[in-house]
């Protein structure tokens, strides 16, 4: 069974605006990290973050972590057109494989 | 798609018949996976090497088998093909530090169609 759960399961939005995805988890991580799928092709990594920390930024990504809940959230600032994709969370576990969640369709309307 | 190779892009296989998958990254990490995504889904580990030498089972085994060739190369094997092995297989890999669960970087993909 999957670890991660992506909420919402699909986000339509307009241009310029921000966009949120979150993910839940059941069993403690040593970081979490999140992907990036444009349709029909392979998985890009956005950005880790590590149990011991809260807040994480890349340029218009903003990443939380609460290991209290259990729970991480997305956030895309100033959405674009490109921003258009399936996103996934994933949880790593101090071995070397992770486990992704079910993700995110993300579709940025013109 | 960084420094990962699949073959092939797409493939049709009759229930049955046999294929193997092929994967080579060009970084020289330690650690190779093999997933498959179904439509609307997240990915589901099939197997995955450590490191070369060793291969673990991961989540969707049966049905599969792996060979970690080398450092650079592992491949994916199916011995006989059925419907419900339709899907996107995608290889990864990442530098697979003792006690690190890495980023992972992922190939583009295969696509199988078991009729």
């Amino acid at each position: 069974s999957q670890q991660g759960e992506e909420d919402p399961q699909a986000l339509s939005i307009q241009e310029g605006e921000n966009a949120t995805m979150n993910c839940s988890y059941k069993t403690s991580i040593n970081n979490l990290q999140w992907y990036r799928q444009n349709s029909g092709r392979g998985l890009v990594h956005l950005i880790l973050i590590r149990s011991n920390e809260r807040e994480k930024h890349s340029g218009r990504l903003r990443v939380t972590l609460d290991t209290s809940k259990k729970s991480s959230s997305l956030l895309i600032t100033a959405s674009r057109a490109a921003d258009t994709a399936s996103y996934f969370c994933a949880t790593g576990q101090g071995a070397q494989k992770l486990v992704f969640g079910q993700g995110t369709r993300l579709t940025i309307n013109p | 798609n960084a420094g990962v190779t699949q073959t092939p892009k797409f493939q049709v296989l009759k229930t049955g018949q046999s294929m193997t998958l092929q994967c080579a990254q060009d970084m020289n990490h330690n650690s190779m996976y093999w997933y498959r995504q179904d439509p609307g889904m997240g990915l589901r580990l099939i197997y995955y090497s450590a490191s070369e030498g060793t291969t673990d089972k991961g989540e969707v085994p049966n049905g599969y088998n792996v060979s970690r060739l080398n450092k650079r190369e592992f491949s994916l094997r199916l011995e006989s093909a059925a419907p419900s092995q339709t899907s996107v297989y995608f290889c990864a890999f990442s530098m697979g530090l003792a006690g690190h669960t890495d980023t992972q970087y992922f190939g583009p993909g295969t696509r199988l169609t078991v009729l």
